[in-house]
């Protein structure tokens, strides 16, 4: 059983489309997170719920809307995509009290033209 | 500021040696958790090995160890009996904001390991 899933792995699209990225994790933990990595391998922080609610937005573009309608589940939606939203966007989810790591999910590769 | 710091973008390491990642990082939370995470080419975030702010002893997981300085503020990855497969990109993170409840996982920029046969 994937333990943080991420769909679709793979989103080839063209500028000033709108797009949705859908994220599960069966691991009953409390909180999730979605990362941005660039081309240059450095990997930010973009948003972090917690049982559904927005803990942490990280000065991300308004165009990007996460959703939390469980606490399984953490969607991000794009809206008039730019070609600098091109990026590998990750899943991540850890339990509190956080002595564990975040697991993370395969990723999903953004690509805008 | 950065928060973590690896200041080696690339390392070579001979199959069988034991190599060792830099990271220092930066907090003013006292209570904070170290983490090394790899990333091999195909892509995936693999984790390695984690060490608490408050843990006396350094952590071991296998072949790798991580070397707590707190007062150096240094978290340092070692692996030993390097391995072709330990080729992969390595991020150190730490996770701070446990008082303010924020828990978030912050990320270096990277060190790319390059095991050679």
């Amino acid at each position: 059983d994937t333990a943080v899933s991420q769909t679709p792995k793979y989103l080839v699209t063209q500028m000033g489309n709108d797009k949705s990225i859908k994220c599960e994790q069966n691991l009953g933990h409390d909180t999730m997170y979605w990362y941005k990595q660039d081309s240059k391998k450095f990997l930010k922080i973009m948003f972090s719920y917690n049982n559904k609610e927005l803990i942490i937005n990280e000065t991300v573009p308004n165009r990007f809307s996460p959703k939390s309608p469980d606490k399984a589940h953490l969607n991000l939606h794009i809206n008039s995509l730019e070609l600098g939203d091109s990026a590998v966007y990750f899943c991540a989810s850890s339990q509190r009290p956080y002595r564990t790591e975040a697991f993370f999910g395969q990723g999903t590769r953004l690509t805008v033209v | 500021a950065q928060k973590i710091t690896q200041t080696q973008p690339g390392m070579f390491v001979q199959e069988k040696e034991a190599v060792t990642l830099d990271c220092t990082y930066d907090t003013s939370d006292p209570s904070y958790g170290l983490f090394w995470y790899k990333q091999p080419s195909s892509g995936e975030m693999i984790f390695l090995i984690y060490q608490g702010s408050y843990d006396q002893q350094n952590a071991t997981e296998g072949r790798y160890s991580l070397n707590f300085q707190k007062a150096r503020k240094s978290a340092n990855l070692v692996i030993s009996a390097s391995q072709l497969g330990d080729s992969a990109m390595y991020f150190c993170a730490m996770r701070e904001g446990e008082v303010s409840g924020t828990y978030k996982y912050i990320f270096g920029t990277g060190t790319r390991l390059k095991v050679l046969a």
